[in-house]
């Protein structure tokens, strides 16, 4: 069955960075379009980052641009987000979730970023 | 600009029926949605996506408990027949040209009595 599982979180110091990996399986990984989506403590979910399935389309939520990087190894059947210069408002569980023409119809368990000194 | 409303909460008692509302923002009322349950503690799971004349597509392994339905700019996710474990979380989510992005609802908790 279809399976994404998110790792890479902990806690890190603002201004710090940290990579986050999503593995992919159950599907055919490379067909699919991906994105990052967030969810603060108590808060509601906040999309994050898009790429599409070759790698060569990327968007960013204003509130992350110039800061993350997403990525994805469709040979390795993985989606990475590169976190850089991270502040206390980006804590939060990050998920991945696989977009099929626009509806996010798979989703991962989720990853835990503290961002705190 | 593309933006979804929901209320914060709804309740509805053991076995009987909820309607849970999501409204798009004026200028999008043709808009597809999909709706999204997060039980406490877990992951968001894909329902079903819903468009504007309330045909719909259900996740794998979503009960026919579950139902949406469209009217103009309001779609709606109804639940009958309500189990304990249906308390959770509900998101509807929608997207727009690259730019606009994908949104969320603000959610609705649904609590079940």
């Amino acid at each position: 069955q279809v399976q994404l599982v998110e790792s890479g979180g902990g806690l890190v110091k603002p201004g710090g960075s940290l990579r986050l990996s999503c593995a992919a399986s159950g599907f055919t990984f490379s067909d699919y379009y991906m994105s990052w989506i967030r969810q603060a403590p108590g808060k509601g979910l906040e999309w994050v980052s898009y790429i599409s399935s070759s790698g060569s389309t990327i968007y960013y939520a204003d509130s992350v641009k110039g800061r993350f990087t997403i990525s994805r190894d469709n040979a390795k059947n993985s989606l990475y987000l590169q976190m850089n210069s991270l502040r206390a408002e980006d804590t939060a569980v990050y998920y991945c979730a696989g977009d099929v023409r626009g509806v996010f119809s798979y989703w991962g368990q989720g990853t835990l970023v503290t961002v705190s000194s | 600009q593309l933006v979804l409303t929901q209320s914060p909460s709804a309740s509805a008692s053991l076995g009987a029926s909820v309607k849970l509302t999501c409204t798009l923002s004026s200028g999008h009322s043709s808009y597809a949605i999909a709706w999204h349950q997060q039980q406490p503690e877990k992951g968001p799971r894909y329902l079903m996506k819903l468009n504007s004349d309330g045909s719909h597509s259900k996740g794998d392994g979503i009960p026919d408990r579950f139902s949406g339905s469209s009217s103009g700019a309001e779609r709606y996710l109804t639940i009958s027949s309500l189990q304990s474990e249906d308390e959770a979380d509900y998101y509807c989510q929608t997207w727009g040209t690259g730019i606009q992005g994908w949104v969320f609802g603000g959610g609705t908790k649904l609590t079940v009595l």
